[in-house]
């Protein structure tokens, strides 16, 4: 069975610090890798999908790689910002059933 | 507006009774998804459906009924809420259910007492 964990469960740094979130899974038969983004009391925001023959995907300030063999993904954050302050979850594809399975998430505080 | 569009936002029902979550979307994706949020257990699939007329069991089906008689909507159903049923629902879609991003609503927090 899949089983996705996130590490750290929590993070607080300081504004404008890089810092990288990691993401790691146990069965590497996966379609892709999808980073989201949970505000407070609000849905999911996609951040950023990696398919599996992909190594690496970016958008503005974000940037996640994917090693498939070692079941591991990360999100880099560069110059962090208060606004970036949520809870991030990383999901994978299922190959077998296309069912997302979910890691529960780091919490993300940068503090001004 | 464009999106998708869940109701209501928060609901307070009694044991026993049957209650209807509402999903809407306005993009004519094929695939739509229900999740719950709970502390400790993450994003757990309820049910999905790959297109009109089209469900599938995810991995928390039971106590939960769906239907999809058209491809914008997608209502979720507790026939005779129980108090573990309590929890943030989710509504989602995409485009193919592979390739493209899942697009979530806003949720709805049901409590039941």
């Amino acid at each position: 069975k899949q089983e996705v964990t996130q590490i750290p469960a929590a993070l607080s740094v300081p504004e404008g610090e890089n810092l990288v979130l990691n993401c790691s899974f146990t069965d590497s038969a996966i379609y892709n890798l999808q980073w989201f983004r949970q505000d407070p009391g609000k849905g999911l925001t996609s951040l950023l999908l990696i398919q599996s023959s992909q190594r690496e995907q970016t958008s503005g300030r974000l940037n996640a790689s994917l090693d498939k063999s070692s079941g591991r993904s990360t999100l880099y954050i560069a110059a962090s910002q208060p606004g970036d302050s949520a809870t991030y979850l990383c999901a994978v594809l299922m190959d077998s059933n296309y069912q997302l399975i979910w890691g529960a998430g780091t919490k993300l505080i940068i503090k001004p | 507006d464009a999106g998708i569009t869940q109701s209501p936002r928060y609901k307070i029902t009694e044991t026993g009774r049957q209650v209807t979550l509402m999903c809407h979307q306005t993009w004519s994706h094929s695939y739509m998804f229900w999740y719950r949020q709970d502390l400790g257990h993450g994003l757990r699939l309820i049910y999905y459906s790959a297109a009109a007329d089209i469900t599938d069991k995810g991995e928390v089906p039971d106590g939960y009924v769906v239907s999809r008689s058209k491809t914008e909507n997608f209502p979720l159903t507790l026939e005779s809420a129980t108090r573990s049923q309590t929890s943030v629902y989710f509504c989602a879609s995409s485009l193919d259910g592979m390739n493209t991003e899942a697009f979530f609503g806003q949720g709805t927090r049901l409590t039941v007492v």
